[in-house]
């Protein structure tokens, strides 16, 4: 059974950063692309960032680009998110997703990040 | 970037009744069109990739339909454990997702 477990998330002040983990199992995880995607309080879903199966390549919406970076350890089974230079606005729940021929395929449970003085 | 416009925003609908609900993209997607269903607390189930191929172990009742800007998913008959919200994905270009439809039994 794929499983997609994030953890990292909590209550972290304006200009300060968070790293997010998300934990995979279930699947052979270097043979896919992952990604991020959020979802502010009230608001719709927006993708964050995309990784290639082998981390070679990383895609990034522009409201967060030079200020998350996205990586993998394959070797472990985990994503990662860096979160620098946090705004209020990037307060949401963080879902990290499997990407294959379907898109986004599976996704975890979530985590909440809030952003906060 | 790709808009996608989801409708209706809320649903009330009997147990066995046929339920649409529609994304409409903002420019031609192709078929590049997924659904899914997320219940309250639990993460989100891909339930039609591709516009309207079932994803393996999602009951038949759920069917997807479109191409090009107008797409639909169809629950043909109601049931309780229906009861989510429902929205879909574009990744014809990146990615945009629907707001969102929270579907309720009446």
């Amino acid at each position: 059974e794929v499983q997609l477990v994030e953890s990292g998330g909590g209550l972290v002040q304006p200009g300060r950063s968070m790293k997010l983990s998300c934990a995979a199992s279930g699947f052979t995880f270097s043979n896919y692309g992952m990604a991020w995607v959020r979802q502010a309080p009230t608001k719709g879903l927006e993708w964050v960032a995309t990784i290639s199966y082998d981390g070679s390549s990383t895609y990034y919406r522009d409201s967060v680009k030079g200020r998350f970076t996205i990586s993998r350890d394959n070797a472990k089974s985990t994503l990662y998110l860096q979160m620098n230079s946090l705004r209020s606005e990037d307060t949401a729940t963080y879902y990290c997703t499997r990407e294959g021929l379907r898109a986004s395929d599976y996704w975890g449970q979530g985590v909440m990040v809030t952003v906060s003085s | 970037d790709i808009q996608m416009t989801q409708s209706p925003s809320f649903l009330s609908a009997s147990v066995g009744d046929r339920v649409t609900i529609n994304c409409k993209a903002s420019q031609n997607i192709n078929r590049y069109l997924n659904w899914y269903q997320q219940k309250l607390g639990e993460a989100p189930k891909l339930l039609i990739y591709n516009a309207n191929s079932l994803q393996t172990g999602i009951p038949s009742r759920f069917s997807g339909s479109g191409s090009g800007t107008d797409f639909t998913l169809t629950i043909s008959s109601l049931q309780p454990e229906d009861v989510a919200t429902y929205f879909c994905l574009q990744h014809n270009s990146w990615y945009t997702f629907g707001a969102g439809t929270k579907l309720e039994l009446k």
